[in-house]
């Protein structure tokens, strides 16, 4: 089983700043990772898919990569809809998936 | 546009059983592996399995395995997630996700409260 370490479990950063995001696989998932933002009160949605392909309607802010097992997800100058909860989710051991337990994003 | 409504809240008690329900619509239904995700309250989330409405086949967590069983009538473009008998530890939010071909998460439903108190 492919386990997900995201951190650090909260961050906390000022409106205009830049945020960068960490998921780490346990074992090779290639680029087989997405990202997904949730609000209070709201279902998650897509943002980033194949590690570093935004999903339609994203903006070009948030941004992903990859180096070996280490995924980055980057914020950079936060907005305010943008303080949110991340989760990073592997798809490569199809057709078992697995979710990190996710990054919060606070106003500092 | 693809929309996936799920059925309302839930309240049960502990040893009953429950049938919540995922109706899909715009896009082809029995093309697309549809799957469900529990969030337990303040928790993330948690992937339990999915389901090919085209030919019925299914795929569980580990952990959800023997826990709930997951259905779909394609005749009605709908997935269903199940109990048969409800712990209060089965309290939580419950999404269902349609997975792309590649398996991310391309659309969620709004999510369906379950309750589970005596």
């Amino acid at each position: 089983e492919i386990f997900l370490t995201q951190s650090p479990a909260t961050l906390s950063v000022s409106p205009g700043e830049s945020a960068t995001l960490s998921c780490r696989a346990s074992q090779s998932i290639s680029a087989n990772l997405a990202w997904y933002q949730q609000k209070p009160g709201q279902a998650p949605r897509l943002l980033i898919y194949g590690a570093s392909a935004r999903a339609t309607g994203i903006p070009a802010r948030f941004s992903g990569s990859v180096s070996g097992t280490e995924f980055t997800l980057t914020i950079s100058s936060l907005q305010s809809e943008d303080f949110a909860i991340y989760y990073c989710q592997q798809y490569d051991k199809w057709p078992i998936f697995t979710f990190g337990p996710g990054t919060k994003v606070d106003i500092k | 546009e693809v929309q996936l409504v799920q059925s309302g809240a839930e309240v049960q008690k502990p040893g009953e059983s429950l049938k919540i329900s995922c109706k899909a619509s715009g896009y082809s239904f029995s093309g697309f592996w549809l799957g469900w995700v529990r969030q337990m309250p303040g928790k993330g989330l948690e992937w339990m399995g999915i389901i090919y409405p085209g030919d019925s086949g299914t795929r569980y967590s580990p952990s959800f395995q023997g826990q709930v069983t997951i259905s779909a009538d394609k005749s009605i473009n709908t997935a269903y997630l199940q109990w048969s008998r409800l712990k209060a530890s089965d309290t939580a939010m419950y999404f269902c996700v349609r997975h792309s071909s590649s398996g991310w998460c391309d659309s969620w439903g709004q999510g369906t409260l379950v309750t589970v108190s005596s």
